[in-house]
């Protein structure tokens, strides 16, 4: 199956700094997801950037679909950004649809 | 506001005591799935439902089983619950378009199993 890698796997920040997390992938994709993993667990979709860049407030994204990989970028970070950043590929057809393989994760945590 | 819930967030059992394990959705997507994540790992997908088609990952042990009696519920059920199965259990939607396009995938809060 694709391959996701995601670096770094573990982030520590000072409050105010930025960040660029990465996403490489191993295979064409429909298309590409971020989210977030807050410290109770639930995961909430950031992104679905299957190419191109979006921006949502402090956070935004660029995918480049020709060359397998996708860039997080985190401005003035604050404590609440502090978690799980997951990326997640998909690339089914018929019944595998929207099936998702996740990277492992990077553990971001943002000190005061 | 549209959203997935899952019920109960947490949940203690015995070892080998069946478990079942709820969500629903207001956001009527036509696609349910369920995910184990175990501590510091991705979140791993058992199976999912397109509508009421049933898709079994290959490394799902039979020991878990899921029922979905309509577009809003679905179900995990455990049958002999392990130490080995302690983990959260995630719920996500999504709305797939025909056989080429799928939207973003929207998770429920998660429910904590423990095994005891």
């Amino acid at each position: 199956g694709i391959q996701v890698e995601q670096s770094p796997p573990d982030l520590i920040l000072q409050e105010g700094a930025n960040s660029t997390l990465r996403c490489n992938f191993s295979d064409s994709v429909n298309n590409l997801q971020w989210f977030h993993q807050n410290p109770w667990g639930q995961l909430i979709n950031l992104f679905y950037i299957p190419s191109g860049t979006k921006q949502n407030g402090r956070l935004s994204a660029t995918t480049v679909a020709t060359e397998r990989y996708s860039l997080l970028y985190i401005s003035s970070s604050q404590t609440t950004d502090s978690g799980v950043y997951f990326c997640a590929v998909e690339q089914g057809r018929g019944s595998t649809l929207g099936r998702l393989y996740f990277g492992r994760g990077t553990q971001l945590t943002v000190w005061p | 506001d549209a959203m997935v819930i899952q019920n109960p967030r947490y949940q203690v059992t015995q070892f080998g005591k069946p478990v079942t394990l709820s969500c629903s959705q207001t956001l009527n997507h036509n696609v349910m799935y369920w995910y184990q994540q175990k501590s510091s790992q991705a979140p791993k997908l058992l199976f999912h439902y397109y509508d009421k088609d049933f898709n079994n990952e290959a490394d799902t042990p039979d020991n878990f089983q899921s029922r979905r009696p309509n577009t809003s519920f679905c179900f995990l059920d455990i049958r002999s619950p392990g130490l080995g199965d302690a983990a959260m259990y995630l719920c996500a939607t999504s709305r797939v378009f025909g056989t080429s396009v799928a939207d973003t995938q929207y998770f429920g809060p998660g429910t904590r199993l423990t095994v005891l």
